[in-house]
């Protein structure tokens, strides 16, 4: 059974600009969550999706979104990107939502954003 | 609200050693918590969760860790370590009421022959 993958692995964007990063997850699975990796804040929980609906957000600016699809993909968006917006997303997707169920990472995408 | 401590940003043990782990959480309400591994470059691998069943969690690679509502602990643990140990380790918590997670800031697992 594939992994999740992300796409795509690596970006590098000017200030200002916007982003799309992509999210497929594991056959079956139907919740997808998304996560922020930066040296200085560590991981952080964005929000996460089940069966198309956004279930949980964290404590994240307007300027990331994201949504999901019928097939379960899902899409996280970030507009007029900031240089703190340089990191390492991640995401992960489960059977069920979060909470209990066990998830799967994939790879994740690295932004720079200069 | 909930969060997680992890004691020890880096640690280093000799091939053979024990390896201890720590992390301790808050919760306002019955947690499940997790710890996983990363690799560099790479996402995060599940390595065992606690999910109010048995208090001593067995996992892959030789790890387990055991809950200790008491001390508001779940330390991960391995008997032996192994060159192929060294790696980052994240202890989460997951509040099951809200849904959400909380990550430790990581623990950096340096493996010296």
């Amino acid at each position: 059974k594939a992994g999740v993958t992300q796409t795509p692995r690596y970006l590098i964007k000017t200030r200002g600009q916007q982003v799309t990063l992509s999210c497929s997850p594991i056959s079956g699975h139907r919740s997808v969550s998304w996560y922020q990796q930066t040296p200085g804040q560590g991981l952080q929980f964005l929000f996460e999706y089940f069966s198309e609906t956004q279930r949980n957000k964290g404590n994240f600016p307007g300027r990331f979104s994201g949504r999901q699809f019928s097939n379960s993909r899902s899409e996280m968006n970030v507009s007029t990107l900031e240089l703190g917006d340089s990191a390492l997303y991640l995401c992960a997707s489960s059977l069920a939502p979060m909470a209990g169920a066990e998830q799967f990472f994939g790879p994740g995408t690295r932004l720079t954003v200069l | 609200a909930q969060s997680v401590t992890q004691l020890g940003s880096h640690v280093s043990v000799s091939e053979g050693a024990l390896v201890l782990l720590r992390c301790n959480y808050s919760s306002s309400v019955p947690p499940y918590l997790f710890w996983y591994v990363q690799y560099p470059n790479q996402g995060l691998q599940l390595l065992l969760k606690y999910t109010s069943a048995a208090t001593l969690v067995k996992g892959i690679n030789g790890f387990e860790a055991e809950f200790k509502k008491s001390e508001t602990s779940f330390h991960l643990t391995k008997p032996s370590a192994h060159m192929s140990d060294a790696a980052e380790y994240f202890c989460a918590v997951i509040n099951t009421n809200a849904g959400k997670s909380t990550f430790g800031d990581g623990t950096t697992l340096t493996v010296k022959p």
